[in-house]
């Protein structure tokens, strides 16, 4: 799979936006591009995935450069709830299964 | 709708034992894959399983093995038991084609 590369950690104060960058620039047209969080003590939680467009739900947004080297999860509003670590994972599209290939992720710190 | 559940959710085993943990996925779920968890290592994928055959495996020794059953719920099953193997064991559901995985809390296994 294809490597993502992330900031080891970053802050952020509540009810702020937050952007977590990711930078893949090794992506294939067919990967997509997925993110799952996860909170202290529980196991990951998906968030949000794209393929080529912006995407949009309740739980954040993610920005897709043109060329799909990058993309960034948008916390619109950062709660403390929020914090966790952030994982941007690349998908083959012709990966029907759960493999999953996690790297460091982005360890999110939110101060009140 | 019931998420994903592991049991137990915590075990203390010795070295050289052998121990099974349980899965029952989402209902509808047909994919069931495993993860291990380590501070070192970070989330490393060991296996997936989708209609009662293993679809994927992960670069972990022959020690670790796991099974599905008809009604999709899955075990795993690690023999001769090493303080290594002192975990977090993740396992994830998601239906067929799903984009999206679904994560249990997990089950901690210490080994000592």
């Amino acid at each position: 799979d294809a490597k993502t590369t992330q900031p080891n950690s970053m802050e952020s104060n509540e009810e702020e936006p937050v952007h977590l960058p990711c930078n893949h620039s090794t992506i294939s047209g067919t990967d997509y591009i997925h993110w799952y969080r996860q909170l202290p003590s529980q196991g990951p939680e998906y968030v949000i995935h794209g393929l080529t467009s912006n995407v949009n739900n309740r739980m954040a947004s993610l920005a897709i450069a043109e060329d799909r080297k990058s993309s960034t999860l948008i916390l619109h509003r950062a709660t403390l709830r929020d914090a966790a670590v952030y994982y941007c994972i690349l998908r083959p599209s012709n990966n029907a299964g759960n493999m999953l290939t996690f790297g460091g992720g982005t360890r999110l710190m939110v101060k009140p | 709708k019931a998420g994903v559940t592991q049991t137990p959710r915590y075990l203390i085993k010795t070295r050289g034992q052998q121990v099974t943990l349980s899965c029952s996925p989402i209902s509808g779920h047909r994919s069931v894959s495993w993860y291990q968890q380590t501070p070192g290592q970070g989330l490393q994928f060991l296996f997936e399983y989708f209609s009662e055959t293993q679809r994927n495996k992960g670069n972990f020794p022959g020690r670790f093995s796991g099974r599905q059953f008809s009604n999709s719920r899955s075990e795993m099953n690690v023999s001769t038991l090493e303080l290594g193997d002192s975990a977090l064991y993740l396992c994830a559901s998601s239906f067929p084609g799903g984009l999206g995985a679904f994560f249990g809390q997990g089950t901690r296994l210490t080994v000592v």
